[in-house]
């Protein structure tokens, strides 16, 4: 079986403050891909990352950052000076190799970036 | 840009309908999905569909069933609405493996 966990129900930060937001995932696989997506106040997601499980590299993209660590099976995802527009909700998930075409996903992290 | 194009925004049901829910991809991917996202549950599988007349339970298939008769268009059913099926249904499709793109949702009342 696979989980994901999103300990952070509810973050609230002042604009250019950094922020982080935690993900750890449960997998038997050795094979997977772990993804970020964003929920805007308009409701659609929009697609972040994708990270498969052979690539422990960091990434950054612009004032987006993510930290990929198999020895504590963690995807964490940090926002540098944080900004207004970055208020959504996030969601961490995870697509094992054993179930090829389910991705199954955290229950989200309500961020709020106040001016 | 791929486009998943969900019917309705906003549907409003009675208890006891049968309830159509519809969405269209416009880029040839073999997999589609449907969940549920309710707060504090965050997004749940109901069905998946991983090609054309496939398809696979999810974690809450309980009162819904889907169609999958074209590539390009993934249909969740509701037999019988009822009220605890209130909620924001999401479709989704994706290449296998690959990023998932999401359609608006419809947010579906049922009094």
């Amino acid at each position: 079986a696979q989980k994901v966990t999103q300990a952070q129900t509810e973050i609230s930060v002042v604009e250019k403050e950094d922020v982080t937001l935690d993900c750890v995932y449960e997998t038997r696989d050795t094979t997977y891909y772990l993804f970020w997506y964003k929920q805007p106040p308009s409701g659609e997601l929009v697609f972040l990352i994708r990270r498969n499980s052979f690539d422990e590299q960091n990434e950054i993209s612009g004032r987006y950052s993510w930290n990929f660590q198999k020895s504590t099976s963690s995807f964490n995802f940090t926002i540098t000076a944080s900004q207004v527009v970055d208020s959504a909700v996030y969601f961490c998930a995870l697509n094992s190799g054993g179930s090829n075409y389910k991705l199954t996903f955290g229950k989200g992290t309500l961020l709020t970036v106040n001016p | 840009d791929v486009k998943v194009t969900q019917s309705s925004r906003y549907l409003v049901k009675r208890t006891g309908e049968k309830v159509f829910l519809e969405c269209v991809q416009d880029m040839d991917h073999e997999n589609m999905f449907w969940y549920r996202q309710d707060p504090g549950l965050g997004l749940r599988l109901i069905y998946f569909s991983y090609d054309v007349k496939m398809k696979e339970k999810g974690d809450i298939p309980e009162g819904y069933s889907v169609s999958r008769e074209k590539k390009e268009r993934f249909s969740l059913i509701l037999e019988s609405a009822s009220t605890n099926q209130t909620s924001m249904y999401l479709c989704a499709s994706r290449a296998t493996n690959e990023k998932l793109f999401f359609g608006s949702g419809t947010q579906l009342s049922v009094l």
